[in-house]
């Protein structure tokens, strides 16, 4: 499968604790994208990498966030003390930087349910 | 005031109609549009991709940009029950492509 893995598929876990997910994106895509997306609404941009630079972050990327892409291939995207509120499909994109090709491919998707 | 938006639905129609997906927007700076469509607890697969304003056909699929009017489609012919999903318009402005912005999806359901 040459598409954008997503790891772990779900995740419960209580409030209080951490919790990391990973993207894996298509391979010669240079650009990773990670979006938020609750029950009802449309993706909601939290942060994307250019390679291992992290160039844009979203005001809700609090400080319990943290994205890294350590070699400009995978990336991990960090929840520290999760609330509740948190609770949502954390979706990673990627795409290439080539101009005119801005199109975006998704990933499964993480479902992170804090109890 | 959200800078895209879409009808949530949910939109019913029987195989074989026609539909009509569309997103409005308040970004005059908008000039990327693209539509995704996501299958429910899946990632959003992209459908199709527009630069600035014109038609676009993909088999069954016609997209559509009318820049002046703010105003995007997604038009999808001979529609069938495996259509049936969630349609996300997404778009993105000249000067920063990468930042995309979604409408909150319109939920479709074709009736065999």
């Amino acid at each position: 499968d040459t598409g954008v893995s997503q790891n772990p598929r779900h995740k419960i876990t209580k409030r209080g604790q951490n919790v990391t997910f990973r993207c894996d994106p298509i391979s010669e895509h240079n650009r990773l994208y990670w979006y938020r997306q609750t029950l009802g609404q449309g993706p909601e941009f939290l942060t994307y990498f250019q390679n291992e630079a992290q160039l844009e972050k979203s005001r809700l990327l609090s400080d319990r966030f943290s994205a890294e892409r350590p070699k400009g291939s995978f990336s991990t995207l960090e929840i520290q003390r999760t609330e509740q509120g948190d609770s949502a499909m954390y979706l990673c994109a990627s795409s290439l930087t080539q101009e005119g090709a801005y199109e975006q491919y998704f990933g499964p998707g993480t479902r992170l349910t804090v109890t | 005031q959200k800078e895209v938006e879409q009808d949530p639905g949910p939109l019913s129609v029987p195989e074989g109609a026609i539909v009509s997906l569309n997103c409005t927007y308040s970004n005059s700076a908008f000039q990327y549009f693209m539509w995704y469509r996501q299958y429910s607890r899946k990632g959003p697969e992209l459908l199709m991709y527009t630069y600035s304003s014109g038609n676009k056909e993909d088999g069954r699929f016609t997209a559509q940009v009318d820049k002046s009017s703010k105003y995007i489609s997604l038009f999808i012919r001979d529609s069938q029950p495996s259509d049936s999903a969630t349609y996300l318009c997404a778009m993105s402005a000249h000067g920063n492509f990468n930042k995309f912005y979604f409408g909150s999806g319109t939920k479709l359901n074709v009736k065999p």
